[in-house]
């Protein structure tokens, strides 16, 4: 069975200032790999997803994610954030075959001091 | 606009009663899930729908069922069954061919006293 750990609960950065959130995970086979987004008192919507080929995954508002196979790493990063980044973040994992049940990691919360 | 409609988005209820959350999407998706969230656990997955008139558990299905008679149509059903009941519900829906890019409603949030 896959499982995903974040790494870090709650993460406080400055406007401006660079982020990574850690994201790893544990499976016996090949995995796919997503990060989500939270926003307050909304549902989930997906940032970036790695299926195959460039480990160097872009995605929506500036957010870009590096898979790791050797070290089982998804971490999603910013160069630069905003007050608007503010949100939850959930890395999750599915095989690329049968059920392809996401199972998702706890979460991150990333605040955003001005 | 195409998208997936919860509601209500606050509901209380007494404890011992069911109650029914709604979830309905006009993407023409075939798949659907319900998940619950609770703080610092991330989503766990209650039950998923591949087809109408098809449903699976996930991994924490006691105490809810669901039904899947339109394709549109996902609600869940929360029993008295269910041990905690209060927390956040999310409904999903995907494409069937890719099960992981899943669109999210925007919650329903349970309170059972």
């Amino acid at each position: 069975a896959q499982s995903v750990t974040q790494l870090d609960s709650q993460v406080p950065v400055f406007e401006e200032a660079p982020v990574e959130l850690r994201c790893n995970y544990s499976s016996s086979v090949s995995v796919y790999l997503f990060w989500y987004v939270q926003y307050p008192n909304q549902g989930l919507q997906l940032l970036l997803k790695y299926l195959s080929g460039s480990t160097l995954v872009k995605g929506i508002n500036g957010f870009e994610a590096e898979f790791n196979k050797s070290q089982t790493s998804f971490h999603l990063r910013k160069p630069s954030v905003h007050i608007s980044d503010t949100a939850e973040y959930f890395c999750a994992v599915c095989k690329p075959q049968g059920a392809q049940k996401l199972v998702f990691g706890q979460g991150t919360r990333l605040t955003i001091n001005p | 606009d195409g998208g997936i409609t919860q509601s209500p988005k606050y509901l209380f209820r007494k404890e011992g009663q069911n109650v029914t959350l709604s979830c309905e999407q006009n993407l023409n998706h075939d798949a659907m899930y319900w998940y619950r969230q609770d703080p610092g656990q991330g989503l766990r997955l209650i039950y998923y729908s591949q087809i109408v008139n098809d449903f699976q558990k996930g991994d924490i299905a006691e105490g809810y069922s669901v039904s899947r008679e339109k394709k549109e149509s996902f609600p869940l059903t929360v029993t008295s069954a269910q041990k905690n009941p209060t927390a956040f519900y999310l409904c999903a829906s995907s494409l069937r061919d890719s099960p992981y890019e899943q669109y999210f409603g925007p919650g329903t949030r349970l309170t059972v006293t």
